[in-house]
C-alpha cells in the first residue's frame, strides 16, 4: 500500500493568512492526488484533484501543487469557513487516505 | 442535484452482519463506478470497496476482503454493502461514495451512517 504522510496534524492560523499543508506519499504517484476539505460533523468534499486542478465550484483562494512524492495545499487569505479538517488521498494504487491536518483559528 | 442517503447502519455484536444501503439520486447512477469510505471516531478515512457501473467487478482493501461484499442495483440506483464477521475495528461511520470517471477518488459523499460493533 502507498502511505500518505501529511503535516502538520493541527494548525492555526489568522483570518486572511496564507496557510499550506503538506502531503508526502511513499513512491512516486505521478499527481494521482486530491485533496478534501471535512467541516466538522459532514461529509468531506473534493477540492483539488491531479494535484492541481481545482474542482468546480470550489474558491481559487485553494489551489494544490507538487509532483512525484511531493505535493502541498495552499489556502490563501483564511476565512472562517475554511475551518475543517483536510486529508489528501492518492489514486495512483488502491486509495489511501492522509491522517488529516485541522484548521482552527487563531 | 447529486445525493447519496446511506441507511442501515446500528449496532451489532462482533461475529454479526449488517447490510448498508445507499439511495442515489440526481444523476445516472449506472454510468459511475460507485464506492464505500469509512471512518472510524476521531480517525482518518479508508477506502473500504469499489463497484464497475455493471457490478460485474469489485475491489477490496486487505483489512474486508472475504468479509464486505459491495453491490448494486442500477434499476433501483442502489448501492449496497453487506458486511459479515465483523470486528471492534469495523466500528466507523460509512461513506457511499460516487467515483469520479478519470480515477479513483470520489465527488460526491453521502451523509455517512454509524456502524458500532460491540458486545
Amino acid at each position: 500500500d502507498i502511505r500518505m504522510t501529511q503535516s502538520p496534524a493541527s494548525l492555526s492560523a489568522s483570518l486572511g493568512e496564507t496557510v499550506n499543508i503538506e502531503c508526502l506519499a511513499s513512491e512516486d504517484i505521478y499527481s494521482d492526488l486530491a485533496w478534501y476539505q471535512q467541516k466538522p460533523g459532514k461529509s468531506p468534499q473534493l477540492l483539488i484533484y491531479n494535484a492541481n486542478s481545482l474542482q468546480n465550484g470550489v474558491p481559487s483562494r485553494f489551489s494544490g501543487s507538487g509532483s512525484g512524492t511531493q505535493y502541498s495545499l495552499k489556502i490563501n487569505s483564511l476565512q472562517s469557513e475554511d475551518v475543517a479538517t483536510y486529508f489528501c488521498q492518492q489514486y495512483n494504487n488502491y486509495p489511501t487516505f492522509g491522517a488529516g491536518t485541522k484548521l482552527e483559528l487563531k | 442535484e447529486v445525493q447519496l442517503v446511506e441507511s442501515g447502519g446500528g449496532l451489532v455484536q462482533p461475529g454479526r452482519s449488517l447490510k448498508l444501503s445507499c439511495a442515489a439520486s440526481g444523476f445516472t447512477f449506472s454510468n459511475y463506478y460507485m464506492a464505500w469510505v469509512r471512518q472510524a471516531p476521531k480517525k482518518g478515512l479508508e477506502w473500504v470497496a469499489t463497484i464497475s457501473t455493471s457490478g460485474s467487478r469489485t475491489y477490496y482493501p486487505d483489512s474486508v476482503k472475504g468479509r464486505f461484499t459491495i453491490s448494486r442495483d442500477n434499476a433501483k440506483s442502489s448501492l449496497y454493502l453487506q458486511m459479515n464477521s465483523l470486528k471492534s475495528e469495523d466500528t466507523a461511520t460509512y461513506y457511499c461514495a460516487r467515483r469520479v470517471n478519470y480515477g479513483v477518488l470520489f465527488d460526491y459523499w453521502g451523509q455517512g451512517v454509524m456502524v458500532t460493533v460491540s458486545s
